[in-house]
């Protein structure tokens, strides 16, 4: 059994267009993140939910909104793609939100916008 | 923002060696965590270490934490051709109010058969 899953697993895209990335996690945690994953290997969060509910919320444009129609599905749309936003993005989740839970990742979704 | 960097960026040893990755960081934590992340693989848990720990052992790994450095290691011991990954650290920080977990920049390690 996945832990916790995405789709795509691959994406590629034009410039402009609108796509959605779905992640479920089948562990009965609270808190759902995306992360963004650069060429670099650099790994920063982007949001969180904790029970539904937004928690964090980074400085990410506003063509990126999450969703989380219960607390085991954490949607990623993104509106107007842009060449910049070609990354890898990872779901993850944890029993809580405080300090001291480990955080179970997706395979990732790697976007390519052309 | 607080962020772990580790040391060194890249590692290569031979099959049997040890491995050791430090992760250094900024501020004052009451805990780390390490991570590991295959090629093309989502981030898996390895351990996480207190800030009233000094040392973890979990099977051919072992962290330690000196908060007084602000630092951390990661030793893989009698590593494998498997243990070839990337390797971050996460300390805990806060935006806005909230708890988060910040990601270092890794350490990729080759281990060569």
């Amino acid at each position: 059994d996945t832990a916790v899953s995405q789709t795509p697993k691959y994406l590629v895209t034009q410039m402009g267009n609108d796509k959605s990335i779905k992640c479920e996690q089948n562990l009965g945690h609270d808190t759902m993140y995306w992360y963004k994953q650069d060429s670099k290997k650099f790994l920063k969060i982007m949001f969180s939910y904790n029970n539904k509910e937004l928690i964090i919320n980074e400085t990410v444009p506003n063509r990126f909104s999450p969703k989380s129609p219960d607390k085991a599905h954490l949607n990623l749309h993104i509106n107007s793609l842009e060449l910049g936003d070609s990354a890898v993005y990872f779901c993850a989740s944890s029993q809580g939100l405080a300090g001291g839970y480990e955080q179970y990742f997706g395979p990732g979704t790697r976007l390519t916008v052309t | 923002s607080q962020q772990g960097e580790e040391d060194p960026q890249a590692l290569s040893i031979q099959e049997g060696e040890n491995a050791t990755m430090n992760c250094s960081y900024k501020t004052s934590i009451n805990n780390l965590q390490w991570y590991r992340q295959n090629s093309g693989r989502g981030l898996v848990h390895l351990i996480l270490i207190r800030s009233n720990e000094r040392e973890k052992h979990s099977g051919r790994l072992r962290v330690t934490l000196d908060t007084s450095k602000k630092s951390s290691s990661l030793l893989i011991t009698a590593s494998r051709a498997a243990d070839t990954a990337s390797y971050f650290c996460a300390t805990p920080g806060r935006t806005s109010g909230t708890y988060k977990y910040i990601f270092g920049t890794g350490t990729r390690l080759k281990v060569l058969a």
